[in-house]
């Protein structure tokens, strides 16, 4: 079956620490990958997406950056975290999906990160 | 510049009713357009989605209508029932391009 797995599923983090959150996929192959992230009170915001290894498109210029080293994992990552990058982030991925087909974005179950 | 747009911040129906729910866009080149369900400290479920080539889907009590000339589409739950409580996402998506933008949510609260 086609899993989706994102951890850790919380984290506080004090400013100016660096951050790892990972996202992998199960059941399938050559997914096209996305990271969210959802402020509080807020839409989902797209941050990047990979269509592949090693292809990462940005969408909002901040201090977060991202990674896919393998198929089917992607890494959202920063530096030195600020107040503002604290929220809900949200791994996605699209393609050959058992449900609904290959247009539908499916979400893991979040990661809610809280930087003091 | 806000792409997808859900301008009902909230909404409350009685058990038994008609749920609608509202999104509108403004991008041309979206094709694909879908309708996820969210609870507080979860992932988005998918619900059901739509392409630009039909103006109507339906997967039992949820329907979703797609008016391409006014840019617009709404998702239908009929009946409402309590377990549909929850903040209801449109997202629209230009499929050349793999990306999926989202509107800001409508909060439904079903009254039992």
């Amino acid at each position: 079956s086609q899993t989706i797995h994102q951890w850790p599923a919380t984290l506080v983090q004090p400013v100016g620490s660096p951050l790892s959150l990972e996202c992998t996929v199960e059941g399938t192959s050559n997914p096209n990958l996305y990271w969210y992230r959802q402020a509080a009170g807020r839409g989902l915001q797209l941050l990047f997406y990979s269509v592949g290894i090693g292809q990462i498109s940005s969408e909002v210029p901040q201090n977060l950056s991202a990674s896919r080293p393998q198929d089917r994992q992607f890494i959202l990552s920063s530096k030195k975290l600020l107040l503002s990058d604290s929220g809900f982030y949200l791994c996605a991925w699209s393609g050959s999906q058992e449900r609904g087909g290959a247009n539908v974005l499916t979400f893991g179950a979040g990661s809610r990160l809280t930087v003091l | 510049d806000q792409q997808v747009k859900q301008n009902s911040p909230s909404l409350s129906v009685q058990e038994g009713r008609i749920s609608i729910l509202n999104c509108d866009y403004t991008n041309s080149m979206f094709d694909y357009f879908l309708w996820y369900k969210k609870y507080p400290a979860e992932g988005p479920t998918f619900l059901i989605s739509i392409s630009s080539i039909k103006d109507k889907n339906e997967d039992g009590r949820f329907t979703v209508f797609l008016n391409k000339s006014a840019k617009h589409l709404s998702l239908h739950i009929v009946p409402s029932q309590p377990g549909d409580s929850a903040v209801y996402f449109c997202a629209a998506s230009d499929t050349g391009t793999y990306k999926y933008i989202f509107g800001t949510g409508t909060r439904l609260k079903v009254l039992a």
